[in-house]
């Protein structure tokens, strides 16, 4: 199975101020169609996570454009340019490229 | 709009059964493959299960295979998860979701297993 490390696991934030989480696959994730199957989700507290970006850096509608991913291979960022407080909440990054489908730990972002 | 609303679960017993159900709307079921994922109290996200628009593959996480089976039934939109043989470490919120990506998710139903 594909191993996903999020670093930092807690990230302490200034409103205004950027953000980054970090995530590594164990295996690269570029399947055999040519696509990277990295997303990331939101999960505000008490609510399902919601998808941000898809494909590394595809952002999906609705998403602010202070949101951005990144990367290639094993390595991949999720940036927020500038903190807002609707921000708060569990962030995860997924991969698709290979079952079983997994998930990083998780990051949290405090305020 | 695009909904997925999950349902059936419940506090069971060790060893007990529980099937669950998403039904969805807003989108045509049949030309999507779904997924279950499930996130313990406390914990992260766990890709449970997935399955194919036609039902003819379907792929599980190593922790339920033999116990969960997935299936759909494209006429009703909905999606069922069958969970046997269940342990408290099934327990959590179990969501249903859109594609392989999970692009949509539903609100959970939480599913406790304790004596």
């Amino acid at each position: 199975d594909i191993v996903m490390t999020q670093t930092p696991l807690s990230s302490p934030v200034t409103l205004g101020q950027p953000a980054s989480i970090s995530c590594r696959s164990s295996q690269s994730l570029v399947h055999s169609d040519g696509n990277t199957y990295l997303s990331w989700f939101q999960q505000r507290p008490g609510q399902p996570p919601r998808l941000l970006i898809y494909r590394i850096s595809n952002r999906v509608s609705g998403v602010p454009d202070r949101f951005s991913g990144s990367g290639a291979g094993t390595d991949f960022t999720l940036k927020i340019s500038r903190v807002e407080a609707e921000d708060v909440g569990v962030y995860y990054c997924m991969q698709a490229a290979q079952f079983p489908i997994t998930f990083g730990q998780g990051t949290r972002l405090e305020i | 709009e695009v909904q997925l609303v999950a349902s059936g679960g419940d506090l069971v017993q060790p060893g007990g059964s529980l099937r669950l159900s998403c039904a969805t709307s807003g989108f045509t079921f049949s030309s999507y493959w779904m997924t279950w994922v499930r996130q313990a109290p406390g914990k992260g996200l766990e890709w449970v299960a997935n399955m194919r628009q036609d039902g003819g593959e379907k792929n599980y996480v190593d922790s339920v295979k033999g116990r969960f089976t997935i299936s759909r039934d494209n006429a009703k939109n909905s999606l069922y998860l069958q969970m046997n043989s269940l342990r408290a470490e099934d327990t959590a919120v179990y969501y249903c979701a859109r594609g392989i990506t999970s692009d949509y998710w539903g609100r959970g139903t939480p599913v406790t297993v304790s004596s």
